[in-house]
C-alpha cells in the first residue's frame, strides 16, 4: 500500500512565523497536492506539483509556496502564518488517470 | 466546467436502515469516479471507484454504479452501522492538456448512525 506521511498531526504556530509542512510519500508517484479543508468550505486545492520542481498554483495559493526538491518529499510553506490559515492540511499523491489520491492523515494548524 | 455535486447533509439514520447520497457530475468525456470517507480527526480514504460507464464500485458493503446517462454515481449501502459515521466525498479525475490530473471533490455529506 502507498504510504503518504505528513510530519505532524497538530500544530501550534504564532503569527508571522515561517512554517514547514511535510509530506513524503513511498511510491515514486509524480503528481502531489497539498488542499486545507474548512467546516463549510470543503476541500479546497492549494498547491499541486507534476513532477520535480514542478509547481502549479491551485485554487487558493496566496500566502503560501511550496518546494518540491526530491520526487518523494513535498513541503508547503507559509511564509507568514495568519490566524486566517488556521486550518487542516492534507497532502495527497496520483499515481495515474484511473487510481484515486491518496491522501496522508493531515496536519491540524492553528495559529495564534 | 467539470463539477460534482452531492446531496446536502448531515444525514442522520438509524443503524440497519438503508442509505443512499446522491452524487452527480458535470464533465467532458467519461472521467473516473471516487467515493471517499473521513472519519472524525482523519485524512480520507478512499472507498471505492469506477473508471467507466455501468461499472460497480464496492468496498465494505457500500456501493456506487457508474451511470452516463444520468451523470450520477449515488452510493448505497444496505445496512448502516454506527461505525459508518463519517463525512463521505463524491469525486472525478479531471486531465489537463499538460499531461496531469487532478481530483474535483463535492463539499461531503455527513452521515450520522446512531443506534
Amino acid at each position: 500500500d502507498v504510504k503518504v506521511t505528513q510530519s505532524s498531526r497538530y500544530l501550534v504556530k504564532r503569527t508571522g512565523e515561517k512554517v514547514f509542512l511535510e509530506c513524503v510519500q513511498d511510491m515514486d508517484h509524480e503528481n502531489m497536492f497539498w488542499y486545507r479543508q474548512d467546516p463549510g468550505l470543503g476541500l479546497r486545492l492549494i498547491y499541486f506539483s507534476y513532477d520535480v520542481k514542478m509547481k502549479e498554483k491551485g485554487d487558493i495559493p496566496e500566502g503560501y509556496s511550496v518546494s518540491r526538491e526530491k520526487k518523494e518529499r513535498f513541503s508547503l510553506i507559509l511564509e507568514s502564518a495568519s490566524t486566517n490559515q488556521t486550518s487542516m492540511y492534507l497532502c495527497a499523491t496520483l499515481p495515474g488517470p484511473n487510481y484515486g489520491y491518496t491522501f496522508g492523515s493531515g496536519t491540524r494548524l492553528t495559529v495564534v | 466546467g467539470n463539477s460534482v455535486t452531492q446531496m446536502e447533509g448531515p444525514v442522520t439514520l438509524s443503524e440497519e436502515a438503508f442509505l443512499t447520497i446522491n452524487c452527480t457530475y458535470t464533465a467532458t468525456g467519461y472521467p473516473s469516479l471516487f467515493w471517499y470517507v473521513q472519519y472524525p480527526g482523519e485524512g480520507l480514504q478512499l472507498l471505492l471507484k469506477a473508471t467507466k460507464a455501468d461499472d460497480k464500485g464496492s468496498n465494505k458493503g457500500f456501493e456506487a454504479t457508474y451511470r452516463k446517462e444520468t451523470t450520477s454515481f449515488h452510493l448505497e449501502k444496505g445496512s448502516v452501522q454506527v461505525s459508518d459515521s463519517a463525512v463521505y466525498f463524491c469525486a472525478l479525475i479531471m486531465m489537463f492538456s499538460g499531461g496531469y490530473n487532478k481530483l474535483i471533490f463535492g463539499a461531503g455529506t455527513r452521515l450520522a448512525v446512531h443506534p
